[in-house]
């Protein structure tokens, strides 16, 4: 069965630097999805991505975040400079365009900020 | 904008007893609804969902939901809890003119033999 993979699973970086997360969506999948999940809290939608574009963002999803599908099979998301309250559970998602849009999740990559 | 609701962080049921996780929603449109599963060190899976055809819904692993519009609920049950059942369960809405899930906090489900 198909499914959305992520690496790494777990990243340490420090605060101020670079991070570039990866995903492989669903192959046929149109749309693309970042949520994250900080310890103790709910899963929070960061931005949905179609057609090479950002198609709604929250307002976590600022200026030090970006992503990108640098090709056919990679979705990325970036944080620029990184900061410790951005120690979370990063999860990708994808999905068809049917009706529910029924989104299929990987199984995460956790950013420790240090 | 739409918001979901869980009650209870924590249920501890027996093997064999009835599972049942409470979800209630707020939307301002008709929404469809979704309940997921996170085993440990894994990612979110599909139980079930709904998007407006019948009320209630059957999902995967013996798990439905029912649709109620004038309690605003969508609650998860289970007649029969088996040991593999103990997870964290997320209640999610989204509107079927948007993209995005809106979670809930999530209920962590153990089982007693």
């Amino acid at each position: 069965e198909p499914e959305v993979t992520q690496t790494p699973s777990h990243q340490v970086t420090q605060m101020g630097q670079e991070v570039i997360l990866r995903c492989v969506p669903i192959s046929n999948h149109l749309y693309f999805y970042w949520y994250r999940q900080i310890l103790g809290q709910k899963v929070e939608f960061l931005v949905s991505f179609y057609n090479n574009e950002i198609s709604e963002k929250s307002e976590i999803f600022d200026d030090q975040f970006s992503v990108e599908r640098p090709d056919g099979s990679n979705f990325t998301l970036k944080i620029r400079s990184t900061k410790l309250e951005d120690s979370a559970m990063y999860f990708c998602a994808s999905s068809n365009a049917d009706s529910s849009y029924e989104q299929y999740f990987g199984p995460g990559t956790r950013l420790t900020v240090t | 904008a739409q918001s979901v609701t869980q009650l209870g962080s924590h249920v501890s049921v027996s093997e064999g007893a009835l599972v049942l996780l409470r979800c209630n929603y707020s939307s301002s449109v008709p929404p469809y609804l979704f309940w997921y599963v996170q085993y440990p060190n894994q990612g979110l899976q599909l139980l079930l969902k709904y998007t407006s055809a019948a009320t209630l819904v059957k999902g995967i692993n013996g798990f439905e939901a029912e649709f109620k519009k004038s309690e605003t609920s969508f609650h998860l049950t289970k007649p029969s809890a088996h040991m593999s059942d103990a997870a964290e369960y997320f209640c999610a809405v989204r509107r079927q003119d948007d993209y995005k899930l809106s979670f809930g906090a999530g209920t962590t489900v153990t089982v007693r033999a």
